[in-house]
């Protein structure tokens, strides 16, 4: 079935570090792909998505590019802030049959950012 | 903006116990789904309805039950809670159940159970 897999955390990085965090999917067809970021004691907030091939997603200086050739959607920011710390989930929803439209999701990247 | 609502936030039950757990959204989807939260294992799903009227099963949705009420409300049933379901349980919705809709989450229910 289909999958998502995420690197492994927990993140620390300093302030106005690079950030990226990798994701890369097994999946039937052409799924989409999304992240979502979830802040402590909260539920889970779109980040960005992308729905084909080559199309990049973009918000609040996060950036992910749907690369087909190597199953991946990493995401990355230039600068991070305190604020960016929180868990960052790499999803998929499927694109056939009776599960199109559900999300897998990969277990989380846990990033602190230290001032 | 209430947008998905969940009721309650917090709740601990004693093993065998049953309960109810509540979800409203405001956004008039047509679709709402059931996630559990474990630790080291993302979010994985319970039960979805597509649409008003109709519920379906997903990963793991062996101890649930779920009722969609209406357009705005999916609640979740645990008959007999065991301490296997000790976990943080989030809903959803979407406008429709498509490859090309995010969802959009609750603020959570954790629930333990002893």
């Amino acid at each position: 079935g289909d999958s998502v897999t995420q690197m492994e955390g927990p993140v620390t990085l300093s302030e106005e570090a690079f950030l990226t965090i990798n994701c890369t999917y097994t999946a039937t067809g052409y799924p989409s792909l999304f992240w979502y970021v979830q802040y402590p004691g909260e539920g889970l907030q779109l980040l960005l998505k992308a729905t084909k091939a080559d199309d990049k997603g973009s918000n609040k200086g996060f950036e992910a590019t749907y690369r087909k050739e190597t199953t991946s959607f990493h995401l990355e920011k230039g600068s991070v802030q305190v604020s960016d710390s929180a868990v960052y989930f790499c999803a998929l929803s499927e694109a056939y049959g009776g599960s199109q439209g559900n999300l897998i999701f990969g277990k989380g990247t846990k990033l602190s950012v230290k001032p | 903006n209430a947008g998905v609502t969940q009721t309650p936030k917090f709740q601990v039950l004693k093993t065998g116990q049953s309960m109810t757990l509540q979800c409203a959204q405001d956004m008039n989807h047509n679709s709402m789904y059931w996630y559990r939260q474990d630790p080291g294992m993302g979010l994985r799903l319970i039960y979805y309805s597509a649409s008003e009227g109709t519920t379906d099963k997903g990963e793991v949705p062996n101890g649930y039950n779920v009722s969609r009420l209406n357009k705005r409300e999916f609640s979740l049933r645990l008959e007999s809670a065991a301490p296997s379901q000790t976990s943080v349980y989030f809903c959803a919705s979407s406008e429709q159940r498509a490859r090309n809709q995010p969802q959009h989450f609750g603020d959570g229910t954790r629930l333990s159970i002893l």
